[in-house]
């Protein structure tokens, strides 16, 4: 299963509500994750279940989808969400692929 | 607190073999699968190897089929990754991650919520 991600990167501002899609070569229902990375860190969980937020994450972080188009969007984009955003799929038994990642930089 | 602490990285010669470990602390370390995940210099994510939570279950990607091997010692809370053949496009800094399968509106939902903060693999002569 190939995941693709849309766009590679994006320049926004503090405020703008930014949205990022990511495309499945096949259905996998709802198994879809979000993660947040930080240069430097390591991932951070975001959402699951293609639209269940992780204990701890902001509410301006939604995720939305089925089948083989999701979205994540963040409403009001705030400076510490600068950072690379990858999705990953995790239907049934590997490999959980991950999309290729979209850079979310300052205007 | 859930804590992942991976050791065993260094710069290895293409062929080489080099053995990573991952320190598990903060849960019941024998309730959980974990993976091993990679992220080669200015790259994305790629998930690397999978073992189920009794040493059952283990996958591995086609890119390291073969060479890698993944196993845990949930006696000493620890997972590992023994690497051979060990080539260029091995370089990367390889994570490990908690692997929770659980129920989301009833139906087993899996996610990676924890993360190690990444050990470097360097592959080079």
């Amino acid at each position: 299963i190939q995941l693709t991600q849309s766009p590679s990167s994006l320049s926004a501002s503090v405020g703008d509500r930014v949205t990022i899609t990511c495309r499945a070569s096949q259905d996998i229902s709802s198994y879809l994750a979000w993660y947040q990375q930080k240069p430097g860190k390591a991932p951070r969980l975001l959402i699951y279940a293609a639209s269940t937020l992780q204990s701890g994450v902001p509410s301006r972080f939604s995720g939305s989808g089925s089948g083989t188009d999701f979205t994540l969007t963040i409403s009001s984009l705030q400076p510490e969400d600068f950072a690379t955003y990858y999705c990953q799929q995790l239907n049934s038994s590997p490999p959980f692929t991950f999309g290729g990642g979209t850079k979310v930089e300052i205007k | 607190e859930v804590l992942l602490v991976e050791s065993g990285g260094d710069l290895v010669q293409p062929g080489g073999s080099l053995r990573l470990s991952c320190a598990a602390s903060g849960f019941t370390f024998s309730s959980y699968g974990m993976d091993w995940v990679r992220q080669a210099p200015g790259k994305g994510l790629e998930w690397v190897a999978h073992i189920g939570s009794s040493y059952s279950f283990i996958y591995y990607a086609d890119s390291v089929k073969g060479r890698f091997t993944i196993s845990r010692d949930n006696a000493k809370n620890s997972l590992y990754l023994q690497m051979n053949s060990l080539r260029d496009e091995d370089t990367a800094v390889y994570y490990c991650a908690r692997d929770r399968n659980a129920p989301v509106r009833g139906i087993l939902t899996r996610r990676f919520d924890y993360w190690g903060q990444g050990t470097l693999v360097t592959v080079s002569s």
